[in-house]
């Protein structure tokens, strides 16, 4: 499978700042990016799906202008999060698919922790 | 329509037990079923998966069992072992999805050494 990594693994931010995730694929050529949120103890959720050089497509309920996806590479995703909030204090992982149906492969997650 | 169900929320097992984890769902149209291992602080990795025209799938000591008529699957861990203490979650997919995957909200299990 593909491997995956996301930078930072842990981030700690003050309220009101912003911050950015980024998730790497290494070795596969990712045409489709997945950005999820998992709070604790509880399932993933998916937050936006990106394809290379395309606007990213938001889940219903996430602020698009909120939650800044950039899909700039087949090897490169950023997740910024806005202006954020202790609410926003998350585990955020990303993944990645090819043009294989069903293929996709997990990044490490990154946990933010907004005070 | 696009929910998937869980169950147990947590399961404790003895080491060398069986560990038994059931998902249900309820969009016919959903035809790719995967299952997935979670470490605390990690992301997902994938354990098996199914498609809906097979009733069983064994990966080692990994077996899903595949019920189309009552929409139900289940992970099956035979010889549990603690190294196998982790969160499972089933997830469904669509085709004209794709990757988009619908998750359960997760088993944690506990092997007792």
């Amino acid at each position: 499978g593909a491997v995956v990594s996301q930078h930072p693994s842990w981030v700690i931010c003050k309220s009101g700042t912003s911050v950015k995730i980024e998730c790497r694929s290494l070795d596969f050529q990712a045409t489709t990016m997945f950005w999820y949120r998992q709070f604790p103890k509880q399932s993933l959720m998916l937050m936006a799906t990106s394809n290379e050089g395309s606007k990213a497509t938001y889940e219903q309920g996430v602020e698009k202008d909120k939650f800044l996806i950039n899909h700039a590479s087949l090897t490169l995703s950023t997740l910024t999060v806005t202006s954020a909030h202790p609410e926003d204090s998350s585990f955020y992982i990303c993944s990645v698919g090819g043009t294989v149906p069903y293929e996709q492969y997990f990044g490490p997650g990154t946990r933010l922790t907004v005070t | 329509q696009q929910q998937v169900k869980q169950s147990p929320q947590s399961l404790i097992v003895q080491k060398g037990g069986i560990s038994i984890i059931n998902c249900a769902y309820e969009n016919t149209a959903f035809d790719y079923f995967p299952w997935y291992q979670q470490f605390p602080g990690k992301g997902p990795a994938l354990l098996i998966a199914i498609r809906p025209d097979v009733s069983e799938k064994k990966e080692g000591r990994f077996t899903i069992s595949f019920n189309k008529s009552a929409k139900q699957f289940s992970l099956h861990i035979m010889d549990s072992q603690p190294g196998d203490s982790a969160t499972y979650f089933c997830a469904a997919s669509l085709t004209n999805y794709g990757q988009n995957f619908v998750f359960g909200p997760g088993t944690r299990l506990s092997v007792l050494p």
